[in-house]
């Protein structure tokens, strides 16, 4: 079964850059894959910050960013604010139906 | 402004089944969008458990797939969640969410209802 990788932590200084990754246990992650994105507080239901690869929903910052780098899906923060602190979850589509979450990264912003 | 919100159960019997319900309000059912079931167990990630198009049409979680049934009611405007012979591995929060295609994204979500198993 493929798992959907993505580092466990990450910290960035306020003001910094940090780029999130979500990756295959096999193969490359491509457009076809529609990578997703989402951020998620203590309590709080998920919210969507990307989708499509690089489309920013509703709201959402300009300092948030997707890409594909190399075989990868990324999440770019351009000048982390404190409460960017938070849970960051990639969502790959398998096909058929059928989606996977990555295990998600836990953002320190210190 | 489409919200969605999970009711059911908060404790539910090992080997029972888990029932819930996911209402849907400020739009329709009948759209053009697909239904989803998602959890996340206290303290770790999230896992999609499935969907349902309002033709009744549906995709799981192939680790799930034995005990999960989702279903729709147009007439109420609500889809619902059935996991059968569930665990203690099944405690979790659940959320209802709305899938946009062609981008596959969870667009609006339910704000979770906390499930345990336990007897």
């Amino acid at each position: 079964q493929t798992v959907v990788t993505q580092e466990p932590s990450f910290s960035v200084s306020p003001g910094g850059t940090v780029t999130l990754t979500c990756g295959l246990s096999s193969g490359s992650v491509s457009t076809s894959y529609y990578p997703s994105w989402y951020q998620q507080t203590p309590g709080q239901a998920p919210r969507t910050l990307i989708y499509n690869t690089n489309t920013r929903s509703s709201g959402v910052p300009d300092r948030f960013s997707g890409s594909i780098l190399g075989n990868k899906a990324a999440l770019t923060i351009t000048g982390a604010q404190a409460d960017d602190e938070s849970d960051y979850y990639c969502v790959l589509y398998m096909g058929s139906g059928i989606s996977v979450f990555g295990g998600g990264t836990k953002l320190t912003v210190l | 402004q489409l919200q969605l919100q999970e009711s059911g159960p908060g404790l539910v019997k090992p080997s029972g089944t888990l029932s819930l319900t996911c209402a849907v309000s400020g739009g329709s059912i009948t759209s053009s969008d697909w239904w989803t079931f998602i959890r996340q167990p206290p303290g770790k990630g999230l896992e999609w458990i499935g969907e349902i198009y309002h033709s009744g049409t549906t995709n799981y979680n192939p680790s799930l797939k034995s005990r999960v049934t989702i279903s729709v009611d147009k007439f109420k405007n609500q889809f619902s969640l059935n996991l059968i012979s569930v665990s203690a591995a099944d405690t979790a929060v659940y959320y209802c969410a709305r899938t946009l295609t062609p981008a596959n994204h969870f667009d609006h979500w339910g704000q979770g209802t906390l499930v345990t198993v336990s007897s």
